[in-house]
């Protein structure tokens, strides 16, 4: 079946470390796209990709980091410099020509 | 930045009733598209309407734009206990030639009781 995979689903990270959220999608989509939701709250764009080996900063790039070496994939880093990084974090992805997103099921992560 | 505003933030409606909720959001939009998020869980998209479009239907859905308001509404009929979740719109003011970037509202929770 097609879809959009993100893991791990919970991660925990201490203070001062980095770490890597993946996001794997085979629908063949050419967009993708990593979100921030805080409690209640509704998403946030941090980074999108149109195209492989091409990345944009969304409205709240700061503290984080990606790659876009294949079109499957685009991981998230999230740097020691993301001083309040505990969120939920949403992967999706988009063909170029038709609209609507197609979300995964996202990554849970969590400062201890 | 978020463009849309949801409202209301919580809606709590009996069985059978209908449910509506509204966005408003500030800029011109190509599109404008409506999802629905169970507690936990990435986001599902439900409908979506152009700018050149007044209203659409999809089952149990009615959409309705007014771009000189720069508004939307989302209706749910007859709603079921499976209908409880979070729904967001989300505005598309992508340019000719590039891909879509999504701006979310901050979400109507919805919650159906038997």
């Amino acid at each position: 079946d097609g879809g959009i995979t993100q893991s791990p689903k919970y991660l925990f990270r201490k203070e001062g470390q980095n770490v890597t959220l993946s996001c794997e999608q085979n629908l063949n989509h050419d967009a993708m796209y990593w979100y921030r939701q805080d409690p209640g709250q509704g998403l946030r764009l941090i980074y999108y990709s149109q195209i492989v080996n091409d990345f944009q900063k969304g409205d709240i790039a700061e503290g984080y980091s990606v790659s876009r070496e294949k079109k499957e994939s685009f991981p998230l880093t999230v740097t020691s410099a993301q001083k309040n990084p505990t969120a939920f974090y949403l992967c999706a992805s988009s063909p170029w020509d038709v609209d609507g997103y197609t979300f995964g099921s996202g990554t849970r992560l969590t400062v201890v | 930045s978020q463009q849309g505003e949801e409202d209301p933030q919580a809606l709590s409606i009996q069985e059978g009733e209908n449910a509506t909720m509204n966005c408003s959001y500030k800029t011109s939009i190509n599109n404008l598209q409506w999802y629905r998020q169970n507690s936990g869980r990435g986001l599902v998209h439900l409908i979506l309407i152009r700018s050149n479009e007044r209203e659409k239907h999809s089952g149990r859905l009615r959409v309705t734009l007014d771009t000189s308001k720069k508004s939307s509404s989302l209706l749910i009929t007859a709603s079921r206990a499976a209908d409880t979740a979070s729904y967001f719109c989300a505005t598309d003011a992508r340019n000719t030639g590039t891909a879509s970037k999504l701006t979310f509202g901050t979400g109507t929770r919805l919650q159906v009781t038997l």
